[in-house]
């Protein structure tokens, strides 16, 4: 199995330009997750879907932020337009119904300058 | 919501000696609480974990105790080596039935282990 696949790994773009993370889940899994991980404010969940049904969107910072999941092995993240704050690594993760692990993606580190 | 606070930031220990983390959560229905490592420029891995019906644990050198009263949860890791350098990371979420729940993590503890 490839684990959970993301692109781009990195991405460097400037202020108010629109930016697009990409996911792919491990085949078959139910769950997937989208993370974001700074120095300051550590770890946090931004979102998460179920089936491809957004479940849970209470971390995503504001409206510049959007995901969508149009079908089970793929999901977007889209800022638009981007900020210099919103400069960190966003992990995408998968899992499994009936199993706890959550598998991580490696990560896309984003610099918005 | 959630909030979970781990202690210390920084471990440094002496290779060969124990490393101790010591996380706390705030919301009684969280029920899952896994440790994630992270080594630099990588991706967090899972480590452990615990569900709330059990009190502790093991696999091979580290362990894992939770106090639900309490509502705190540990990681233990003995004989430490040198590859036990890294970050650790400790979440709480609750899961119902087979279904899964975004993590709350802990800010993370960076353990150092002095050769």
């Amino acid at each position: 199995d490839a684990g959970v696949i993301q692109s781009p790994r990195h991405e460097v773009t400037e202020m108010g330009q629109e930016v697009t993370l990409r996911c792919k889940p491990i085949s078959g899994h139910d769950y997937l997750f989208w993370y974001r991980q700074t120095m300051m404010r550590g770890l946090e969940l931004l979102i998460y879907f179920n089936n491809n049904v957004p479940i849970d969107d209470s971390g995503m910072p504001e409206d510049r932020f959007s995901a969508k999941m149009p079908n089970a092995s793929f999901s977007t993240l889209k800022i638009q337009p981007s900020e210099p704050r919103d400069s960190a690594v966003y992990f995408c993760a998968s899992g499994g119904w009936g199993t706890d692990t959550q598998y991580f993606g490696p990560g896309t580190r984003l610099t918005v300058l | 919501g959630e909030n979970v606070e781990q202690h210390p930031s920084t471990l440094s220990v002496q290779e060969g000696d124990s490393a101790v983390i010591k996380c706390t959560y705030s919301d009684s229905a969280s029920n899952y609480f896994p440790w994630y490592k992270q080594e630099l420029g990588k991706r967090p891995q899972l480590i452990i974990d615990i569900r709330s019906n059990v009190g502790e644990k093991k696999d091979q050198r580290i362990a894992v105790t939770l106090n639900k009263t309490a509502k705190h949860f540990s990681l233990h890791i003995t004989e430490t080596q040198p590859e036990d350098s890294a970050v650790y990371f400790c979440a709480a979420s609750i899961k119902s039935g087979g279904g899964a729940d975004g993590l709350t993590f802990g800010k993370g503890t960076h353990l150092i282990i002095q050769p």
